[in-house]
């Protein structure tokens, strides 16, 4: 079964701190591709990075980072100096290669609230 | 306008009601993507059209979901005979082509159907 599993439902964080938001993923497919999307309280999904499964560096994009461990099946978010705008949900997502690319499947969301 | 577009922002449907959800993908855009997300849950996929073709609908809860992209831009969802358990926001997204790269997503409908 192809499933994305987020352990936090709630992380609080203190500003210009960094902070980890955790994602597994279960996948047969050996390619695949791993996504983060954000989504403030107005709604939209407004995508953060990405990351292959045949990628051997770790993404970034500015302050973010995906840590990929893929024997472990991880990609976790890694937001450095965490600012007030962050306050958001976070979804990890999934992108298999059985589904054609055409199908992200996403996680619960982890809820990441900073605070001054 | 630049980004995913999506009208209304808000319906509320009486319960048997016909509803129609609209998106305006970015211009050029080959997918779209229409996801289900319902309240305090990540999104769910929907149905998945490349151009005018509807490659994916696995996603459609029910006979009752029908998708449609006639001239490859401008899509259209509509739910027939609406249900308590169809209230949800619909996302929609376009990417600009068919590899694995990024979608993005316009601000959704929020239905709620009473």
């Amino acid at each position: 079964a192809q499933k994305i599993t987020q352990t936090q439902p709630g992380m609080f964080v203190q500003e210009k701190e960094a902070v980890t938001l955790d994602c597994t993923y279960d996948t047969s497919d050996q390619s695949y591709g791993l996504f983060w999307y954000k989504q403030p309280s107005s709604g939209e999904m407004i995508f953060l990075i990405y990351q292959g499964s045949y990628d051997e560096q770790n993404a970034t994009e500015g302050r973010y980072s995906l840590n990929f461990q893929k024997a472990r099946k991880s990609a976790n978010l890694v937001i450095s100096a965490s600012q007030l705008g962050d306050s958001a949900m976070y979804f990890c997502a999934m992108s298999p290669f059985s589904g054609g690319y055409n199908k992200l499947i996403f996680g619960a969301g982890t809820r990441l609230a900073v605070h001054p | 306008g630049a980004g995913v577009s999506q009208s209304p922002r808000y319906k509320v449907a009486k319960r048997g009601q016909d509803v129609a959800l609209r998106c305006d993908p970015i211009s050029g855009h080959v997918s779209l993507f229409w996801y289900q997300q319902a309240l305090g849950q990540g999104p769910e996929f929907l149905t998945y059209f490349q151009n005018e073709a509807q490659l994916d609908k696995s996603g459609l809860p029910s006979d009752r979901f029908f998708a449609e992209r006639p001239e490859g831009s401008v899509s259209t969802l509509k739910i027939q005979r609406t249900q308590q358990e169809d209230s949800a926001v619909y996302l929609c997204a376009s990417r600009v082509g068919t590899t694995n790269t990024e979608a993005f997503f316009g601000q959704g409908t929020r239905l709620t159907v009473v």
